[in-house]
């Protein structure tokens, strides 16, 4: 069974771009979540969706939004990028809630804002 | 509030064994989840402890108490391919919370 999959692995921006990362989950899983990751902030929580809802969303500004498409794909958006944004961005799927499951983890795609 | 604490660095030898504690607070608990993360890879699901007690996985065993909001991580028969970071989650309310991390260097 394939793993979960991100696009693009890397990524270099300017600030005041805006960015689209693309994540696949495992194959009949529907819940995919999003995270920040940086040396500083460590993991941190964006949103969840569940059969393209989302059900719960972390403390980053509006500028990070997402969503999930019927096939379970989801994407993230960052608009008007900072130089704060600059992080490994990961997704995670499991087979129902992230609760109690086991969250597997894409890959991961590196944005570097210049 | 909802945070999570865990040390930043352990160090150990090669065949010894090692504890990795984490301490949590947060509201809407339902579980404490252990992953592993090498330098430059993706995070990956070690355990799981929904109840109180011990969760056993072949080297690796966790532990909860969740009247202490308390939970650890056991590795056992060290090998160099262990070092890597350990993260502690909590399961809140279809969220994963991670601590900031265990970084794990095992010596020779």
């Amino acid at each position: 069974k394939a793993g979960v999959t991100q696009t693009p692995r890397y990524l270099i921006k300017t600030r005041g771009q805006q960015v689209t990362l693309s994540c696949s989950p495992i194959s009949g899983h529907r819940s995919v979540s999003w995270y920040q990751q940086t040396p500083g902030q460590g993991l941190q929580f964006l949103f969840e969706y569940f059969s393209e809802t989302q059900r719960n969303k972390g403390n980053f500004p509006g500028r990070f939004s997402g969503r999930q498409f019927s096939n379970s794909r989801s994407e993230m958006n960052v608009s008007t990028l900072e130089l704060g944004d600059s992080a490994l961005y990961l997704c995670a799927s499991s087979r129902d809630a992230p609760v109690g499951d086991t969250q597997y983890f894409g890959p991961g795609t590196r944005l570097t804002v210049l | 509030g909802q945070s999570l604490e865990q040390p930043s660095e352990v160090t150990a030898v090669e065949g010894a064994i090692v504890q990795i504690n984490c301490t949590y607070q947060t509201s809407g608990f339902y579980g404490l989840s252990w992953y592993q993360q090498h330098d430059g890879g993706a995070p990956t699901f070690l355990s799981y402890n929904g109840l109180d007690g011990l969760e056993e996985t072949g080297r690796f065993s966790s532990f909860l108490s969740r009247s202490d909001s308390y939970g650890y991580l056991l590795l056992q028969e060290l090998q160099m391919k262990d070092s890597a970071s350990y993260f502690c989650a909590v399961d809140s309310s279809y969220k994963l919370i991670f601590g900031s991390g265990t970084r794990l260097l095992v010596r020779p």
